[in-house]
């Protein structure tokens, strides 16, 4: 059974301080999605990695994809009060060359909050 | 342009009562999918379809029922015997299995029992 943890679930930090959200899964998956949602608002797609050691960056945000680790970071540098919302990775569950069901086992997300 | 539509976005059940949330795309994927949050929480499935006319139960389906007769909609049904239906409903959608997009979702509809 895929398992999907993220880790801090909660995280406080000050505008202009570099910090990494981990996103740790149990069982092989050649894709990974991060999304940010806003508080009371749907889901907005970041990043789609696809393949061991993608990178992928946008803005402040660097995603990596590690799966021979079953590891993806999201990395934020120099963190402005914008970027507060909740994070959360998604993995799919189905595996290239097999039968799919495209379905997305989620982590509980992460929860920034950047001080001014 | 192209995304999904849900509604309502706030919506009461009295005690017994079923409720439907529509939700529409024209974005032409596939596959949709019903979520639901909790406040705090991830996101668990409670049903999605890849195709018309067939749908899939998720993890937490009881108490919940869905119809797939249209590729552009997939409205859900929380019936009676959803004894905890308070939460944050998200839909969404995809392309087939193995496409490199992500799902796309709608605004949400946030459920509450009177």
């Amino acid at each position: 059974e895929l398992k999907v943890e993220q880790n801090p679930l909660f995280l406080s930090m000050q505008e202009g301080k570099n910090y990494t959200i981990y996103c740790n899964y149990s069982t092989t998956s050649d894709r990974l999605y991060w999304y940010r949602q806003d508080p009371g608002k749907s889901l907005e797609s970041l990043f789609v990695l696809l393949s061991n050691g993608a990178v992928k960056q946008e803005g402040r945000l660097m995603a990596s994809l590690d799966t021979k680790a079953r590891l993806s970071t999201l990395h934020i540098t120099a963190a402005v009060h914008d970027l507060s919302a909740t994070y959360f990775c998604a993995v799919d569950h189905g595996l290239r060359g097999l039968d799919s069901n495209y379905q997305l086992i989620w982590g509980a997300g992460t929860k920034l909050i950047i001080k001014p | 342009d192209g995304g999904i539509t849900q509604s309502p976005k706030y919506l009461f059940r009295k005690e017994g009562q079923n409720v439907t949330l529509s939700c529409e795309q024209n974005l032409n994927h596939d596959a949709m999918y019903w979520y639901r949050q909790d406040p705090g929480q991830g996101l668990r499935l409670i049903y999605y379809s890849q195709i018309v006319n067939d749908f899939q139960k998720g993890d937490i389906a009881e108490g919940y029922s869905v119809s797939r007769e249209k590729k552009e909609s997939f409205p859900l049904t929380v019936t009676s015997a959803q004894k905890n239906p308070t939460a944050f409903y998200l839909c969404a959608s995809g392309a087939r299995a193995y496409s490199n997009q992500p799902q796309h979702f709608g605004d949400g509809t946030r459920l509450s029992i009177l």
